[in-house]
């Protein structure tokens, strides 16, 4: 079966500081990687997507940045951080473009 | 612009009672509809989903149904339990950028021992 990591689980981190967050999923090849964010209050948030290796997209023009190096690893990244960057960030994997999609357990920013 | 609706934003019951979360969505060219479930601090579980093709799919005490051309889509909860309290998320992947799934704002429920 499937299954898809985030960490660290919680972060609180000042502002300017760097940032990296990591996910990985297991049991499938080849997946559609996706990072969201759920600010407080608010509905979730495509940040990024992911259809292969090195391909990222871009949803929102933000201080945030992605990569993935890895068939199943997608990482969040930032060079420094700003308070509104503060969240639930969310990754999520599907098995074809349209197909359904699985999320991680989230991990909490908090920037101060 | 697909904008999605969750109505109510939050809804109180008591245990045992049948229930409906209702959404809806303004542009009816979509792919399919997922409902989720969050349980506060954590991820998203997925509960169904329904292809644009399908009028309703069912998991054990959950029936959703869609209707593409109104723009509706239901979550039917059967018998409910104390452990179904969690906020409810319905999103629509739509036509114009079929990767991504748009999300209502939920809705919170408790269901009251």
């Amino acid at each position: 079966s499937q299954t898809i990591h985030q960490w660290p689980a919680t972060l609180v981190q000042p502002v300017g500081s760097p940032l990296s967050l990591e996910c990985t999923v297991e049991g499938t090849s080849n997946p559609n990687l996706y990072w969201y964010r759920q600010a407080a209050g608010r509905g979730l948030q495509l940040l990024f997507y992911s259809v292969g290796i090195g391909q990222i997209s871009s949803e929102v023009p933000q201080n945030l940045s992605a990569s993935r190096p890895q068939d199943r690893q997608f990482i969040l990244s930032s060079k420094k951080l700003l308070l509104s960057d503060s969240g639930f960030y969310l990754c999520a994997w599907s098995g074809a473009a349209q197909g359904e999609q699985f999320f991680g357990p989230g991990t909490r920013l908090t920037v101060l | 612009k697909q904008e999605v609706t969750q109505i109510p934003a939050a809804l109180s019951v008591p245990e045992g009672e049948n229930l409906v979360l209702n959404c809806s969505f303004t542009d009816s060219a979509i792919y399919n509809l997922q409902w989720f479930r969050q349980d506060p601090g954590k991820g998203l579980t997925s509960l169904l989903l329904i292809q644009s093709s399908q009028r309703e799919q069912t998991s054990g005490r959950l029936n959703a149904s869609l209707d593409k051309s109104s723009g509706r889509s239901t979550l039917y909860i059967a018998a409910s339990q104390p452990g179904d309290s969690a906020t409810y998320l319905c999103a629509v992947r739509d036509m114009d950028s079929s990767y991504k799934l748009i999300f209502g704002s939920g809705t919170r429920l408790l269901v009251r021992p």
